[in-house]
């Protein structure tokens, strides 16, 4: 185990659904991240939080909204999805986000299907 | 832009034997390497990383070889064992974030 929990692990949403993931880390790291990862692509960064405050948000879609409403805890909050949103949902932690040498650490995924 | 190849998507390998995979990365000014291994069903799991003034790291039955010259990363795994299949990816350090390769996936023979 790496600290880094995820749920749910396995999500299947209509398109006009409202459905949030959630991101819990026992590290105590002050970096949290969300990532998207589709097959056969590399992974895709989405958000990242240092210290609760947004300090990238990498061009994502306004129905992918992110909330950290600690340093411990990071939600990706989804409306109105598109199939092509489908793909595995990875959070992860670093003890900062003082430069890319912080170590990130994932948690297990959320598989979302959108259907 | 920056970019981060895996040579092989898929790499077979007999048990026993070890293990070469290979990344190669764009950015000159990268200077922190990381080998992840992803589990069917689990996240990537840090294994080892490497920084630019090194060229040469060793784990517990991994050695990861950095050449700047060339810009190529290599992770070793030596006596590869049945747990080992995985899916093996590297991250580069770039402008203010990772580059993640889209990884090689090892299967080992009995």
């Amino acid at each position: 185990e790496t600290g880094v929990t995820q749920t749910p692990r396995h999500l299947v949403m209509g398109m006009t659904n409202k459905k949030s993931l959630k991101c819990e880390q026992h590290l105590g790291h002050n970096a949290m991240y969300w990532y998207k990862q589709s097959a056969k692509k590399p992974l895709e960064l989405m958000f990242v939080y240092s210290l609760e405050e947004r300090v990238e948000n990498n061009s994502v879609p306004s129905r992918f909204s992110p909330e950290c409403p600690n340093s411990s805890h990071l939600f990706l909050h989804l409306h109105t999805l598109q199939p092509e949103d489908s793909a595995l949902y990875l959070c992860a932690s670093s003890q900062d986000y003082s430069g890319p040498t912080d170590t990130q650490y994932f948690g297990p995924g959320t598989r979302l299907t959108v259907l | 832009g920056e970019s981060v190849g895996l040579h092989l998507p898929t790499l077979s390998v007999q048990e026993g034997d070890n293990s070469i995979i290979n990344c190669a990365y764009s950015n000159s000014a990268s200077d922190y390497f990381i080998w992840y291994k992803q589990e069917s069903g689990k996240g990537p799991q840090f294994i080892i990383d490497i920084r630019s003034n090194m060229d040469k790291r060793q784990g517990q039955r991994v050695t990861v070889l950095l050449n700047k010259t060339v810009k190529h990363l290599s992770l070793q795994i030596a006596a590869t064992q049945p747990g080992d299949s995985a899916v093996y990816f590297c991250a580069c350090s770039g402008t203010y974030k990772y580059i993640f390769g889209t990884g090689t996936r090892l299967k080992v023979l009995a």
